[in-house]
């Protein structure tokens, strides 16, 4: 049972190209998130998703865009990457009877 | 939107010495859930408290949830260097649909 993973795990991109990151989870959960940590920031919500064919904006919307064509995918592109988008990001997906978001070990982007 | 303050945002303690970290919410909350990410790590799942007051020990840890359902904290007991790493609340809103989280208090153990 893998749980949720991501790929890439690392990444460098110069300013202006794009890229797209991958959510995989096998827990046949409705609910994912896409979030961003940054130092002293905690996590913060990018975009999430109530069930495939779905999703919504979260805290830290700008920059991105997300599909979720299959339930067990998530996806997080970024059209044309800036510096401010260097971060590690993290995709997560909930176990709705227990409330616990299970997490992907991360994805570290660099942007220069 | 909710906002979700967690402090202290650093802790350093003698290893044996005890640990809190606090959550505070600016709205009430349906839930909030702990969760710790060790250094280079990601987060992982800890507990989730509902009840207003609630009280709930796991091993050295023990989680309170505020009687208005505002704030919680996390207490360590006898702190070993396996607790390192960081702590983050995160509030729940509406049917655990989003999580915010606290900003984490980052624990380093002196051993």
């Amino acid at each position: 049972n893998a749980g949720v993973t991501q790929t890439p795990k690392f990444r460098v991109l110069k300013t202006g190209q794009s890229m797209t990151l991958l959510c995989a989870q096998d827990m046949n959960h409705e609910y994912m998130y896409w979030y961003r940590q940054d130092p002293g920031m905690g996590l913060r919500l990018i975009h999430y998703s109530v069930g495939e064919g779905t999703t919504a904006k979260g805290e830290v919307p700008d920059g991105y865009n997300v599909s979720r064509l299959k339930k067990q995918n998530f996806l997080l592109g970024l059209e044309s990457a800036a510096p401010s988008q260097t971060s590690v990001y993290f995709c997560a997906s909930l176990e709705t009877n227990t409330g616990e978001l299970f997490f992907g070990e991360g994805s570290r982007l660099t942007v220069l | 939107g909710q906002q979700v303050m967690q402090i202290p945002q650093y802790q350093h303690v003698q290893e044996g010495e005890d640990f809190t970290t606090y959550c505070n919410s600016s709205t009430t909350l349906s839930n909030i859930q702990w969760y710790k990410q060790r250094p280079g790590g990601h987060p992982v799942f800890l507990i989730q408290l509902v009840k207003s007051g609630e009280v709930k020990k796991q091993k050295r840890l023990t989680f309170q949830f505020g009687e208005a359902k505002k704030n919680s904290s996390l207490h360590i007991t006898a702190t070993q260097t396996t607790d390192v790493g960081t702590y983050f609340c995160a509030a729940a809103s509406f049917g655990n649909e989003k999580l915010t989280f606290g900003t984490g208090t980052r624990l380093t153990i002196i051993p």
